[in-house]
């Protein structure tokens, strides 16, 4: 089955770090860009993040720029997001998406992690 | 950056009411628009990419319409299965930005 799967959301105090981690299954994962797109309580949808199928090349929103590292393990089929320095505003559930190889649109999203940044 | 604005916010209707979303954007970004179906709980889905193009397996009530920097969202009779939340998306520059999303309920 084509999927995306995240995990390691949870409860983090403001300026503590957390990993996302999104493992991928039923495509060729080395193939595609990957993106993290996040989703704060009761707002839209916000593009994080974009590293290419090699990893040879990331890309961040101005929010994140600076405090999170997006990378990929092609021989896991796993997907990552360091996140650090986190502060209240970064509390969102987070998806992993694939990004169609033509364009800059994603067509399989992940059913997303919380992560939660409150003392 | 790009500023996508969404309109209405939310909806009401009735079962086999025609439904129009639009999505407005701060400059131009023809063709690359597309729309997303979020049921409650779920992952985002494409409906539409290149702004009129139907995504395979999208059933044919859904269509996209639009150019330069409106573009609509149409379901020609809503079905109790649509009831979800519709993002628009520009792929044109970074940072690539959604609109804020309109919820669909079913009167």
């Amino acid at each position: 089955e084509v999927q995306l799967l995240e995990s390691g959301g949870g409860l983090v105090q403001p300026g503590g770090s957390l990993r996302l981690s999104c493992a991928a299954s039923g495509f060729t994962f080395s193939t595609y860009a990957m993106t993290w797109v996040r989703q704060a309580p009761g707002k839209g949808l916000e593009w994080v993040s974009t590293i290419t199928n090699s990893g040879g090349s990331t890309y961040y929103a101005d929010s994140v720029k600076g405090r999170f590292t997006v990378s990929r393990d092609n021989s896991k089929n796993t997907l990552y997001l360091q996140m650090n320095s986190l502060r209240a505003d970064d509390t969102a559930v987070y998806y992993c998406a694939k990004r169609v190889v033509t364009d800059w649109y994603f067509d399989l999203w992940g059913r997303g992690t919380l992560v939660t940044v409150s003392s | 950056d790009i500023q996508m604005t969404q309109s209405p916010s939310s909806l009401s209707a009735s079962v086999g009411d025609r439904v129009t979303i639009t999505c407005r954007a701060s400059q131009s970004i023809s063709p690359y628009l597309t729309w997303y179906q979020q049921k409650p709980g779920k992952a985002p889905k494409v409906l539409i990419y290149a702004a009129f193009s139907l995504q395979s397996g999208v059933p044919s009530r859904f269509s996209g319409s639009g150019s330069g920097t409106e573009f609509s969202l149409t379901i020609s009779s809503l079905q109790p299965e649509d009831v979800a939340s519709y993002h628009c998306q520009q792929s044109y520059s970074a940072p690539y930005t959604f609109g804020q999303g309109t919820k669909v309920e079913i009167k």
